[in-house]
């Protein structure tokens, strides 16, 4: 079974404070993601990364990083928390080639 | 327009009724098509895929594509109170790029 793991269910940050997220999965996978998920919004694709040291932005970049330096770790970058990235952030990742993607548990993230 | 559009429901079904969940996409090079379910506080889990067209059965879910449509069904058949969540509908585009529904929920009434 694939196993996508995130170190937070659930995080209270400050303004202005900078978040860590991380996210590891035991699969060998290519392919990681960092998705916000917002009442009536969906998902919403933030960074992707096709292989170790490489990223790709997604449709909402702004004010967000994130770093692959080993292909099983991918981790999501708050510069300076804002309370509008108040949000449950879900990782996932996949082989590639028209597989599926697998989501970690999420962790929801409380910016005050 | 989104790449993958979805009805947002709610969608109420009786239990053991057929509950049916409609999704249509832009990219016509679209090859690859899933469907995910996601309880209240959860992460979406990948219940259904599908690559060609016609119809694919898994025990109580089948999946339909019809690609000249552009569109993605899900039914559920004998639905259950467990069934209810939202399901997202997802497609894999020519750029090998996910674009995700927005999803609908489903409730199934005892």
């Amino acid at each position: 079974d694939v196993k996508v793991t995130q170190s937070s269910r659930y995080l209270v940050k400050r303004t202005g404070e900078k978040v860590f997220l991380e996210c590891v999965q035991d699969m060998d996978h290519e392919n990681m993601f960092w998705y916000r998920q917002d009442p009536g919004l969906g998902l919403r694709l933030i960074y992707f990364s096709y292989d170790v040291k490489m990223k790709e932005k997604g449709d909402i970049p702004e004010g967000y990083s994130v770093s692959r330096e080993k292909k099983e770790r991918f981790s999501l970058i708050l510069e300076s928390a804002s309370t509008n990235q108040t949000s449950m952030y879900l990782c996932a990742s996949s082989s590639g080639g028209g597989e599926t993607q697998y989501f970690g548990p999420g962790t929801r993230l409380l910016v005050l | 327009q989104k790449e993958v559009e979805q009805n947002s429901g709610p969608l109420s079904v009786p239990e053991g009724a057929i509950a049916s969940l409609n999704c249509t996409y832009s990219d016509r090079g679209s090859q690859s098509f899933f469907w995910y379910r996601q309880y209240s506080g959860k992460s979406p889990e990948l219940i259904m895929f599908i690559y060609s067209n016609g119809d694919k059965e898994d025990g109580r879910f089948t999946a339909q594509l019809n690609k000249a449509s552009q569109y993605v069904s899900l039914l559920i058949r004998d639905s259950q109170p467990s069934d209810s969540a939202t399901y997202l509908c997802a497609v894999m585009g020519t750029g090998n790029q996910f674009y995700f529904g927005t999803g609908t929920s489903l409730t199934v009434i005892p």
